[in-house]
């Protein structure tokens, strides 16, 4: 079955950038779609087809991709950004939706 | 503003069976697909079954194939996940989610708060 594989924890300091890969066969062909999930919450979709931005997502906040890894940037880096963040992927060889392991955003 | 609620969890014995429901509001229902995501205690994300719109057409994970059924009710604005044969790792918070572009966008946006399935004995 088809595997998104992340990182699990990214540390970073407040006002640094914090960057989150996600890895997979083929990925490049693919749309990686990219949810943010706090403590408690329901997920928030933050960007999707590799680089768009839903509007009330802030533009500090960017995707990108290259070749088989995809990568969610977080600039300037809050407090409130902590949280788990998880690419997804729809895999047509299997007709089903992957999630990414998920990584975890620490802020120092 | 699209709302999603997520109703029917609860605790089950092994080999039991329950049915979840979510209740759409503010957009037009029958035009979007929808989808099921679980999330077990502790874990990450696992998309578990979607439904396109009007076609019908459905997919499932192959961890639930053949004990899940979803479907939806376009009169009612709700979308259903029945599941039978529940065993201790389908112990999970349930979301009900939409897709974001109608049909076949594949991503999901936005999400219900969830519903939590125990399965224990």
């Amino acid at each position: 079955s088809y595997v998104l594989a992340q990182p699990p924890s990214v540390s970073v300091a407040p006002g640094e950038t914090a960057r989150i890969t996600c890895g997979g066969d083929n990925l490049g062909s693919k749309s990686v779609h990219w949810y943010q999930q706090k403590p408690g919450q329901a997920p928030v979709l933050v960007i999707y087809y590799d680089d768009d931005r839903p509007s009330g997502i802030p533009e500090r906040v960017s995707g990108s991709k290259s070749g088989n890894t995809a990568s969610l940037t977080i600039s300037r880096v809050e407090a409130g950004d902590e949280a788990d963040y998880y690419c997804q992927v729809w895999d047509s060889g299997s007709d089903q939706s992957i999630f990414g392991t998920g990584t975890k955003v620490t802020v120092l | 503003e699209a709302l999603l609620v997520e109703s029917g969890g609860g605790l089950v014995m092994p080999g039991g069976s329950l049915r979840l429901s979510c209740a759409a509001s503010g957009f037009k229902f029958s035009a979007y697909g929808m989808n099921w995501v679980r999330q077990a205690p502790g874990r990450g994300l696992e998309w578990v079954s979607s439904i396109t719109s009007s076609t019908g057409l459905i997919f499932y994970a192959d961890s639930v194939k053949g004990r899940f059924t979803i479907s939806r009710d376009n009169a009612k604005n709700s979308v259903y996940l029945q599941m039978n044969s529940l065993r201790a790792e389908d112990t999970a918070v349930y979301y009900c989610a939409r897709d974001r572009f109608g049909d076949y966008s594949r991503l999901f946006d936005p999400w219900g708060q969830g519903t939590l399935v125990t399965v224990s004995s």
